[in-house]
């Protein structure tokens, strides 16, 4: 999902079915990243995290690769549930720094039942 | 409960005038943050804090002001020289350091009228 302005980037699936987001980050300094779920007005919810010194990070149904060559993230969401459905956003610690991230634009997901 | 509140959920102003946004945590968080988001968008920084009465500008602080006066609070102020402040508000805190996970409040949506 890259960014294309105003206009969210958009990922449709079918219920059960496997689900990526894709991320590119800005700062190849940056070595730590996150994922968050946002759902329709409301704050963005913690989904996953991974330092710079991994590849992969697996948790609960999702996974996270890492691929600082390309500077690059995805986001896998196993078996996608239309309580998945929200926005998604990748955030890196802006070059390194210990306080402040900077978000990408993000992909809405949307899950068909 | 361990969270972040935000209050009040909605807010309505009229041009020219002030409005101060409540953020408070109970996490014991050292660092606090403020962003805004605007439809279709990703998080934008606009102040935070790492310690009490301490804090910095972020990438639009233009028009707004922050106070740390205690570690559970991080108001933010909207101030009329803010050109265009209809737009959600988020608020954020971290235990700072290497894994730089944020925590988010729900949000407050401000409409200047």
């Amino acid at each position: 999902g890259e960014s294309v302005g105003l206009h969210l980037p958009t990922l449709s699936v079918q219920e059960g079915d496997n689900s990526i987001i894709n991320c590119a980050y800005s700062n190849s300094a940056s070595d730590y990243f996150i994922w968050y779920k946002q759902e329709s007005g409301k704050g963005p919810q913690f989904i996953i995290d991974i330092r710079s010194n991994m590849d992969k990070r697996q948790g609960q149904r999702v996974t996270v690769l890492l691929n600082k060559t390309v500077k690059h993230l995805s986001l896998q969401i196993a078996a996608t549930q239309p309580g998945d459905s929200a926005v998604y956003f990748c955030a890196e610690n802006s070059g390194g720094s210990n306080y402040k991230l900077t978000f990408g634009k993000g992909t809405l997901l949307t899950v068909n039942p | 409960d361990g969270g972040i509140t935000q209050s009040p959920k909605y807010l309505f102003r009229k041009e020219g005038q002030n409005v101060t946004l409540s953020c408070e945590q109970n996490l014991n968080h050292d660092a606090m943050y403020w962003y805004r988001q605007d439809p279709g968008q990703g998080l934008r920084l606009i102040y935070y804090s790492q310690i009490v009465n301490d804090f910095q500008k972020g990438d639009i602080a233009e028009g707004y002001s922050v106070s740390r006066e205690k570690k559970e609070s991080f108001p933010l102020t909207v101030t009329s020289a803010q050109k265009n402040p209809t737009a959600f508000y988020l608020c954020a805190s971290s235990m700072g350091g290497k894994r730089n996970e944020q925590f988010f409040g729900p949000g407050t949506r401000l409409t200047v009228l």
